[in-house]
């Protein structure tokens, strides 16, 4: 149980591009989901919280203009990376809150050129 | 506010040998603790968690943790190790606010096993 898929798996575009990314809840309905980025060999860092028929909460120094959240439904929350440049460049890993627990999906790697 | 340290940002091991990864946290109210294990390019698994009672938590793949208030402490052990246990090792804390948890994490402990 408790089964979170990310889509797609990896991604690249050319600079200027939107790329939409989409983080399911499997088996389970997920109230809030959250969205991170994560720079190699180093931890994740929260980038927004996206809860279910209500915008989403970004953390301080995320653009939210660049980093459109929707979560329209229990088991489905988007990433849209808007304008994309190389330095967006990243693994970008969601998870599903359900409890007190957050199951994480298998993340999507960006690559802008 | 909640911090989370994992001491050594490496450890190495032999295949056999007791695995030991440190996690110490600092929070402000109680915490529920997390172990998690990243293979390379995948998500975060959930390995074990500490909420409430017992502080010894047994997880997946034989590892467990011990929850020790005192030290503010939730370090992550295997007996054994094997060679499949290498990997990046995360430990989070968890903060409740606005109706929901957010995580904390920690930098991270790649495990590397030896044969």
């Amino acid at each position: 149980g408790a089964v979170v898929s990310q889509h797609p798996s990896w991604v690249i575009c050319k600079s200027g591009t939107s790329v939409k990314i989409e983080c399911r809840s499997l088996d389970f309905q997920a109230t809030t989901m959250f969205w991170y980025r994560q720079f190699p060999k180093q931890s994740l860092m929260l980038m927004a919280t996206s809860n279910e028929g209500s915008k989403a909460t970004y953390e301080q120094g995320v653009e939210k203009d660049k980093f459109l959240i929707n979560h329209a439904s229990l088991t489905l929350s988007t990433l849209t990376v808007t304008s994309a440049h190389p330095e967006d460049s990243s693994f970008y890993i969601c998870s599903a809150l359900t409890g007190e627990t957050q199951y994480f999906g298998p993340g999507t790697r960006l690559l802008v050129l | 506010a909640q911090s989370v340290t994992q001491l050594g940002s490496h450890v190495s091991v032999s295949e056999g040998a007791l695995v030991l990864l440190r996690c110490n946290y600092s929070s402000s109210v109680p915490p529920y603790l997390f172990w998690y294990v990243q293979y390379p390019n995948q998500g975060l698994q959930l390995l074990l968690k500490y909420t409430t009672g017992a502080t010894l938590v047994k997880g997946i793949n034989g590892f467990e943790a011990e929850f020790k208030k005192s030290e503010t402490s939730f370090h992550l052990t295997k007996p054994s190790a094997h060679m499949s246990d290498a990997a990046e090792y995360f430990c989070a804390v968890s903060r409740y606010s606005s109706g929901y948890s957010t995580l904390t994490f920690g930098k991270g402990t790649m495990l590397l096993v030896s044969p």
